[in-house]
């Protein structure tokens, strides 16, 4: 079935630096990769998703890229600050569809002021 | 609107006793499904549905049921509890059709489960 490896476990920088965030994942018929951020005791949520068809897209801050010939896709954070601490998990779909989703075991990420 | 809501917040269970964890959602989505959240592992999925009637296994549905009678209300089930069962559930919900609203996946608060 599908794998998906996340790295790191965790991340620490300082406020303004750049943070970057790798997954892998191993089914070539996955085509989704959402990109989920959950505060401590909150609910995760989507901040960036990308499908097989799109090398990268940006939402002022954060952008995802993609590379399907290697099967990894990252996230990038520019300008980090504090409030980006959290834990933040990449997804991949499953069965060529677009919402069963194997995810990965997450990263958290430090902004030191 | 609600979004998706899950009862309860909390609860404490007993080996061999069962229980069921509501979900439920407003906004007419397709598509549900129940993830499991343990320490060092992520999210990892339980059973999923696709519309009121259908349902299938995920990544780890060892003693776990569910059923869909209607769009907005999706019911997980533990038969007979275990301590492996302690963890963090979530429940989710999603459009099937995508379009420019996406296939975003709305996550409910979170019901944290300790089975002693």
């Amino acid at each position: 079935g599908e794998n998906v490896e996340q790295h790191p476990s965790t991340l620490s920088v300082q406020e303004g630096d750049s943070a970057v965030i790798k997954c892998t994942y191993s089914d070539s018929a996955s085509n989704y990769f959402p990109w989920y951020k959950q505060e401590l005791g909150k609910r995760p949520q989507l901040i960036i998703d990308i499908r097989s068809n799109v090398g990268e897209k940006k939402d002022q801050r954060i952008a995802v890229t993609l590379n399907k010939t290697a099967k990894h896709f990252s996230l990038h954070i520019t300008e980090t600050q504090p409030e980006d601490s959290a834990v933040y998990f990449c997804a991949a779909s499953i069965l060529g569809g677009f919402q069963k989703l194997v995810f990965g075991t997450g990263t958290r990420l430090l902004v030191s002021p | 609107n609600a979004g998706v809501t899950q009862t309860p917040k909390f609860q404490v269970l007993k080996t061999g006793q069962s229980m069921t964890l509501q979900c439920a959602q407003d906004m007419n989505h397709e598509y549900m499904s129940w993830y499991r959240q343990d320490p060092g592992m992520g999210l990892r999925l339980i059973h999923y549905s696709v519309g009121a009637g259908i349902t299938d296994q995920g990544e780890v549905p060892n003693g776990y049921n569910v059923s869909r009678s209607t769009t907005e209300d999706f019911p997980l089930r533990l038969l007979s509890a275990a301590p492996s069962q302690t963890s963090v559930y979530f429940c989710a919900s999603s459009r099937t059709s995508g379009g420019a609203v996406g296939y975003e996946q709305f996550f409910g608060p979170g019901t944290r489960l300790t089975v002693l």
